[in-house]
C-alpha cells in the first residue's frame, strides 16, 4: 500500500524560482521525511519532521506538516539547476512497527 | 566514509537461477531495509530488519528472502527469480527509528536487476 502521495508528479521551473511539492498520507504517523534522488541513484535524506512539529527549516528547504489534513509540503527556495531531481516523502506510520513507506515522488526540473 | 555498499550494481540473470544481492553498512546501524523501485510506483519495501536475527516482511516480500546474521550485512536472496522481479533495488540503513531522535536512511547506490 502506498502511504504517501506526492503532488505534482512533475514540476518545471526557472532557476531562482521557488519550488513547492506536496505530500498527502493516509494514516497517523510518527514522523515524515523528505528525500532527493538524482536519476537512478540512491536516495539522499533531506529532512525529518516529527508529528508534533509544524514547520522545520534546513538551508534552502522549508518543510511544513499538517497532521489534521495528513499533508506535508516541501519548499525549495531560490532553486538551482543542481536541484533537478526526484523528491520523495516517506512516512513512518504509527502502527507499532517501523515500516517506512515512500510515495511515488515528484520530478523537479530546474531550467538554467 | 560512512556508506551502504550494494553489490553488484548491475545483474542480468535467467529465470529460476538463484541469486544474492549483498548489502553492507559500516555505520553500526541497527535498522536495515530493502526496497524495489519501479516506474510510477515509487519505492516499495520488501523486507526490513530491526537488528541481528530480527527480520520482518514489508509490502512486497513474495519471492524474496533475507537474513541478518551480522549487524553490518543484510543480503537479499531471490531463490527463483522471475521476470516480474526485474527492478532497481536499494538497500538502506538507519539508526533505530522511534527512539526519540532524528534519523534518516542512508541508501546504497542501487542494484539494477534484469531477469530474462
Amino acid at each position: 500500500s502506498q502511504q504517501g502521495e506526492e503532488d505534482p508528479q512533475a514540476l518545471s521551473i526557472q532557476e531562482g524560482e521557488n519550488a513547492t511539492m506536496n505530500c498527502s498520507y493516509k494514516t497517523s504517523i510518527n514522523n515524515l521525511q523528505w528525500y532527493r534522488q538524482n536519476s537512478g541513484r540512491g536516495l539522499v535524506h533531506l529532512i525529518l519532521i516529527r508529528s508534533n512539529e509544524r514547520e522545520k527549516h534546513s538551508g534552502r528547504l522549508r518543510v511544513t506538516l499538517d497532521t489534521s489534513k495528513k499533508s506535508s509540503s516541501l519548499l525549495i527556495t531560490a532553486s538551482r539547476a543542481a536541484d533537478t531531481a526526484s523528491y520523495f516523502c516517506a512516512t513512518d506510520p504509527n502502527t507499532g512497527g517501523f515500516k517506512t513507506i515512500f510515495g511515488a515522488g515528484t520530478r523537479l526540473f530546474v531550467k538554467a | 566514509e560512512a556508506q551502504v555498499t550494494q553489490n553488484p550494481r548491475y545483474l542480468i540473470t535467467v529465470t529460476g537461477k538463484k541469486l544474492t544481492v549483498t548489502c553492507s553498512q559500516n555505520m553500526n546501524h541497527e535498522y536495515m531495509s530493502w526496497y524495489r523501485q519501479d516506474p510510477g510506483l515509487g519505492l516499495r519495501q520488501i523486507y526490513y530488519s530491526m537488528n541481528v536475527e530480527v527480520t520482518d516482511k514489508g509490502d512486497v516480500p513474495e519471492g524474496y528472502k533475507v537474513s541478518r546474521k551480522e549487524k553490518r550485512n543484510f543480503p537479499l536472496i531471490l531463490e527463483s527469480p522471475s521476470p516480474n522481479q526485474t527492478s532497481l533495488y536499494f538497500c538502506a540503513s538507519s539508526t533505530s527509528p522511534g527512539q526519540g531522535r532524528d534519523y534518516g536512511y542512508t541508501f546504497g547506490s542501487g542494484t539494477r536487476l534484469t531477469v530474462v
